[in-house]
């Protein structure tokens, strides 16, 4: 596609329940990197993907979150159990190559644990 | 970990006068990127910018590895310049980029 796709756009869910984020990167991107930004705050690095590998896993908050690439596309970032304080706006990027190339956000995700 | 700050965080400006937003990071990096978060939360990559200087129409950034830190530049300041301009560094050999605090700018019509 032209740009980074995410979807939802927007996701309201009941706390307890799970929650699949998923991002479309550029084609032909083999780096796709998610974070996480609350509001007024700052971006949080939760992983990066280098084609299907994540050399990276440091950045998820616990183990109720997952992430997997397929393909050397398309990524699925997974909450289990939400609780209150995962509200945030989920974004996604990615690059033609490694960290030396330019990064490309999606609009994010985001995501309201009522 | 590496730790990036920006300054100012916080910044007004009337529009057509001209600022410097500034990053520091406590480490050796191999990259950098600049990026404007406009007020509906969108992220644009301004320049990737691991040394030297770069300059795109009114904006332009700096960045001197060796005392680690980035300069962005904005001349000619509009009301659509309005928003948050984050940094981002990958530290050697970490394969990820760690954004800075911001600077929030609003200029004024």
């Amino acid at each position: 596609g032209a740009g980074v796709s995410q979807s939802p756009s927007n996701k309201v869910t009941e706390k307890g329940k799970d929650v699949e984020l998923r991002c479309d990167p550029i084609s032909g991107h083999t780096a796709l990197y998610w974070y996480r930004q609350s509001l007024g705050q700052g971006l949080e690095f939760l992983i990066y993907f280098q084609g299907n590998s994540a050399p990276d896993k440091s950045g998820l908050p616990s183990d109720r979150f997952s992430a997997e690439r397929t393909g050397g596309s398309v990524s699925t970032l997974t909450i289990q159990r939400t609780q209150q304080e995962d509200s945030a706006v989920y974004l996604c990027a990615s690059s033609l190559g490694q960290v030396t190339n330019t990064i490309y956000f999606g609009e994010g995700s985001w995501l309201t644990v009522v | 970990g590496i730790q990036v700050e920006q300054s100012p965080p916080d910044l007004i400006l009337q529009e057509g006068a001209n600022s410097t937003l500034r990053c520091n990071f406590s480490d050796s990096v191999n990259n950098l990127q600049w990026f404007h978060q406009n007020p509906w939360g969108q992220l644009i990559n301004l320049f990737y910018i691991p040394s030297g200087t770069k300059q795109n129409g009114r904006l332009s950034a700096t960045t001197v590895a060796t005392e680690r830190y980035s300069l962005l530049y904005i001349s000619s300041s509009q009301t659509t310049d309005s928003g948050v301009y984050f940094c981002a560094v990958e530290a050697s050999g970490t394969y990820k980029y760690i954004f800075g605090t911001g600077t929030r700018l609003k200029v004024l019509a």
